[in-house]
């Protein structure tokens, strides 16, 4: 199936760094999802983006959708120790009609490990 | 309180020995999916479900089976568990494909 690379595949920060991390695709997407898993527990969604071009926020994070449609960026302001977790990137494939067919895609993960 | 649960949250089991994992939601949503979880590789769907009798596979549905009777439950069933299927398994439901998914707590399998 079509696969989202993630990058980095983990990052070691101290507390109230900033956090970029990235998602692409050989192929376009029309949407791109961004969820959350802390330790023991599934994933959260944290932002979604329907747009190519869109920026959206919630709280410190920031999430852009690529012009390109193959990319999509996860900003994190002045981290916090309970950021730490896996960062997902999501999204469905696209088939070769266009259109999404109900699967849904993920990325390997970003883990962020934030030291105080 | 909007949930998804999983039953059971850990299971040890040998090979061959069929067993079920539950999946319910409580959101009336029309859309299900299970997922595995392996380091390094993400969350990988196996099965989904856009409504009740209505599935379809995902990227890893070999070794595995669902049903979806009615809409608020969603088993996954493994006929015949092998070690490879040893891994931390989620199920999730949403409105849609692409809105908010909920994800239950996980179920973490072992097959030995």
């Amino acid at each position: 199936g079509q696969q989202l690379n993630q990058s980095p595949q983990s990052m070691f920060i101290q507390e109230g760094e900033d956090v970029s991390m990235n998602c692409t695709s050989s192929s376009i997407f029309n949407t791109w999802l961004w969820y959350k898993q802390d330790p023991g527990e599934g994933p959260v969604l944290l932002i979604a983006l329907y747009k190519a071009g869109e920026l959206t926020s919630n709280g410190r994070l920031t999430a852009q959708f690529g012009i390109t449609r193959k990319d999509s960026f996860l900003n994190i302001s002045a981290s916090i120790p309970s950021d730490v977790g896996i960062y997902f990137c999501a999204g469905p494939p696209l088939n070769a009609g266009g259109t999404s067919y109900g699967k849904l895609t993920f990325g390997q993960g970003t883990i962020l490990t934030v030291h105080p | 309180e909007a949930q998804v649960t999983q039953n059971p949250r850990y299971l040890i089991t040998v090979t061959g020995k069929k067993l079920t994992v539950t999946c319910s939601q409580n959101m009336n949503h029309e859309y299900m999916s299970w997922y595995r979880q392996d380091p390094g590789l993400g969350l990988r769907q196996i099965y989904y479900s856009m409504n009740v009798e209505v599935t379809d596979k995902g990227d890893v549905p070999e070794g595995y089976k669902v049903s979806r009777k009615e809409k608020r439950n969603f088993p996954l069933i493994l006929e015949s568990p092998s070690p490879n299927q040893t891994s931390l398994y989620f199920c999730a439901s949403s409105s849609l494909p692409t809105a908010e998914a909920f994800f239950g707590q996980g179920t973490r399998l072992t097959v030995v």
